[in-house]
């Protein structure tokens, strides 16, 4: 069955540092990958996603992410952490077996200290 | 850019009534759209695949019965919490998934549900 994990529920970074958030998936085809953001009081926003290709993409806001087929993973990153990036972030496989769905990650909660 | 509204953003009722939440596509057409749940502190759950004409697809485990989906245009969906509970209180949010762009899910605001 698919499923996608995110290992991390919660992580806090400071302004200005680096930030890595993991995702892994199970799925037995080439998946759709996405990287949604969640800020209180709003709907999900795509960050990002991956159907083909280049197996780094880039996204919005300055968030990037990479597709590695041999660990199953798609981790988003960001060189920079603002504290407006302060939000939950989902992981998400679309798969197309009978028919088109997305599947998501429980989510990893950011916070951004000063 | 593409926009689903979702109405109510957010309704207190009493145990025992129906609430009605719709999902809009306003500016696209969507064959398909998808109705999650979420529990505080938890990622969206799948409820339910709703196809425009045609009879919605529940996951496992979530009761059709309680949970009726009409997808009666390309524009509009409608999920009605039958007989609702306190257990029912929970954030419901829809999304709609764009017929021309295969992939490509736009998000409702959500609707938070409280039954006392």
């Amino acid at each position: 069955a698919q499923s996608v994990t995110q290992p991390d529920i919660h992580i806090t970074v400071s302004e200005g540092a680096s930030l890595e958030l993991r995702c892994n998936y199970s799925y037995g085809a080439t998946p759709y990958l996405f990287w949604y953001v969640q800020s209180p009081g709003q709907g999900l926003q795509l960050l990002l996603k991956y159907f083909s290709g280049d197996t780094l993409v880039q996204g919005i806001k300055g968030f990037e992410a990479e597709f590695k087929r041999s660990q199953s993973s798609f981790n988003l990153r960001k060189p920079s952490v603002h504290w407006s990036d302060a939000a939950e972030y989902f992981c998400a496989v679309g798969t197309n077996t009978g028919g088109f769905k997305t599947i998501f990650g429980a989510g990893t909660r950011l916070f951004v200290k000063a | 850019g593409a926009v689903v509204s979702q109405h109510p953003s957010w309704v207190i009722c009493k145990s025992g009534t129906s609430v009605k939440i719709e999902c809009r596509s306003l500016d696209f057409q969507a064959t398909t759209m998808f109705w999650y749940r979420q529990f505080p502190k938890q990622s969206l759950m799948l409820m339910a695949t709703s196809n425009e004409g045609s009879k919605a697809t529940y996951e496992q485990g979530v009761e059709k019965d309680k949970f009726l989906i009409n997808h009666a245009s390309l524009t509009l969906s409608t999920l009605t919490v039958t007989s609702a509970h306190p257990e029912d209180s929970s954030f419901y949010i829809c999304s709609a998934n764009d017929v021309a762009g295969l992939g490509k899910l736009f998000f409702g605001s959500g609707t938070q549900l409280s039954v006392l």
